[in-house]
């Protein structure tokens, strides 16, 4: 299958600051990159919908001026977790969809967020 | 709204036995695709198999194979010949069939167990 790299793996930062969390598609190019919040024991809660050279589309409850995300190429979506929390700790993982393989979404090794 | 009901929180088998991981999904559409994703210890999401609604014949990917029955909305994975690199959880998703709709409804997912 297609390569998603996520990067950093683990991040930890100090309350009130940001981080940028890279998500990038190896060998393919996706105009459409997801990004996702999974909290232990549980499944995946999608956060947002990231679009090539257009606003992301966020989901209910998702705060758009925490979690910023930016598309710019058609091979990386960033996700910003702005002025960081101890709420905010958790894993997030992205995935690309792979147009070329039937839409099919690959996903990053994920990145491990703590707030101190 | 979709909803995909995993109802086996966990799991467990015999090393060289065969296992089967339950999935119902709700939906008014007639054509979408189900996949089933596992995410090891490591928590990198792998694809392990996929259906096309559309299509009558079952899935299979070497020793994982589905029985999807689409009238009853059930998409079952059987894991044959377990190996204990199978130990992980296992997420039943469904998406829709096109559109600017591609995003995955995820289940709660499958603690799999595989024994020694």
């Amino acid at each position: 299958g297609a390569v998603v790299s996520q990067h950093p793996s683990r991040v930890i930062c100090k309350s009130g600051t940001s981080v940028k969390i890279e998500c990038r598609s190896l060998d393919f190019q996706a105009t459409t990159m997801f990004w996702y919040r999974q909290f232990p024991k549980q499944s995946l809660m999608l956060m947002a919908t990231s679009n090539e050279g257009s606003k992301a589309t966020y989901e209910q409850g998702v705060e758009k001026d925490k979690f910023l995300i930016n598309h710019a190429s058609l091979t990386l979506s960033t996700l910003t977790v702005t002025s960081a929390h101890p709420e905010d700790s958790s894993f997030y993982i992205c995935s690309a969809r792979d147009e070329g393989a039937d839409n099919i979404q690959y996903f990053g090794a994920g990145t491990r967020l703590s707030v101190l | 709204a979709q909803t995909v009901t995993q109802s086996q929180p966990e799991m467990s088998v015999q090393e060289a036995e065969t296992v089967t991981l339950s999935c119902t999904y709700d939906t008014s559409e007639s054509d979408y695709y189900l996949f089933w994703y596992k995410q090891p210890p490591s928590r990198q999401m792998i694809l392990v198999i996929r259906q096309e609604a559309y299509k009558q014949q079952n899935a299979t990917e070497n020793r994982f194979s589905v029985n999807f029955q689409k009238a009853a909305k059930s998409f079952s994975l059987k894991i044959s010949d377990s190996q204990l690199g199978d130990a992980a959880m296992y997420f039943c998703a469904y998406r829709g069939s096109g559109g600017s709709n591609y995003k995955l409804t995820f289940g709660k997912g499958t603690l799999l167990t595989v024994n020694p």
